[in-house]
């Protein structure tokens, strides 16, 4: 069984400029989460998808940060304009049904540097 | 809310050596516990978790848990280590009803020395 696929691994831009990331979760997974996880911390959830839709964006920041999922299936996450403290690993994790406590697999993430 | 914390954020032991690594949770409903594993440049791996039933809970790779309600502690255990349990290691809590999305702790480092 294929894991979650995230693209790019690593990625360096300028602060003000934009960047988007990609994942692919588990076929047939119907939950997706993006979480970032800054340097000595630990993961923090940004956002929950159940199918296409959003279950939970509490802690997005929605003035640049946006997230897709289109048909279901794929997401991206965009950052528009980057800061220096989005520098983090973004993690895309899936699940099967949440509410029966299925595992959520996550991917290998996608490290962001701003500079 | 929910909240985690890891007592320790780096801890080094001897190869061969047991250890404990610490983790107290805060939460006004009750709660399921996981315990996850990063090695280096890779996403997170779930070593156990506990849902319900027995407080004592075995994970992959020689791993397990004692969930202690009185204390709000999940704290994880390995009797024996090995140069390969080198990782960061999160404590994680996910309310029982509702959207399952996981609160992690700040994550210890455990590093083994041979």
């Amino acid at each position: 069984e294929a894991g979650v696929a995230q693209s790019p691994r690593y990625k360096i831009i300028e602060k003000r400029q934009s960047v988007a990331f990609w994942c692919n979760p588990i076929s047939g997974h119907a939950t997706l989460y993006w979480y970032q996880q800054i340097l000595g911390q630990g993961p923090k959830l940004l956002i929950q998808f159940q199918n296409n839709g959003v279950v939970d964006d509490s802690q997005l920041p929605k003035d640049r940060f946006s997230a897709e999922r289109l048909k279901g299936v794929d997401s991206t996450l965009k950052i528009q304009p980057a800061k220096l403290e989005d520098s983090a690993v973004y993690l895309c994790a899936s699940s099967l049904d949440p509410s029966q406590n299925t595992e959520a697999f996550f991917g290998q993430g996608t490290r962001l540097t701003v500079v | 809310a929910q909240s985690v914390t890891q007592l320790d954020s780096q801890v080094p032991v001897f190869e061969e050596a047991p250890v404990e690594l610490r983790c107290n949770y805060s939460s006004s409903v009750s709660v399921y516990l996981f315990w996850y594993v990063q090695y280096p440049n890779q996403g997170l791996q779930l070593l156990l978790k506990y849902l319900s039933g027995s407080t004592l809970v075995k994970g992959i790779n020689g791993f397990e848990a004692e969930f202690n309600k009185s204390q709000t502690s999940f704290h994880l255990r390995k009797p024996s280590v090995h140069i390969s349990d080198t990782a960061e290691y999160f404590c994680a809590v996910s309310v029982i009803q509702g959207a399952q999305k996981l609160v992690f702790g700040q994550g210890t480092r455990l590093t083994i020395n041979p």
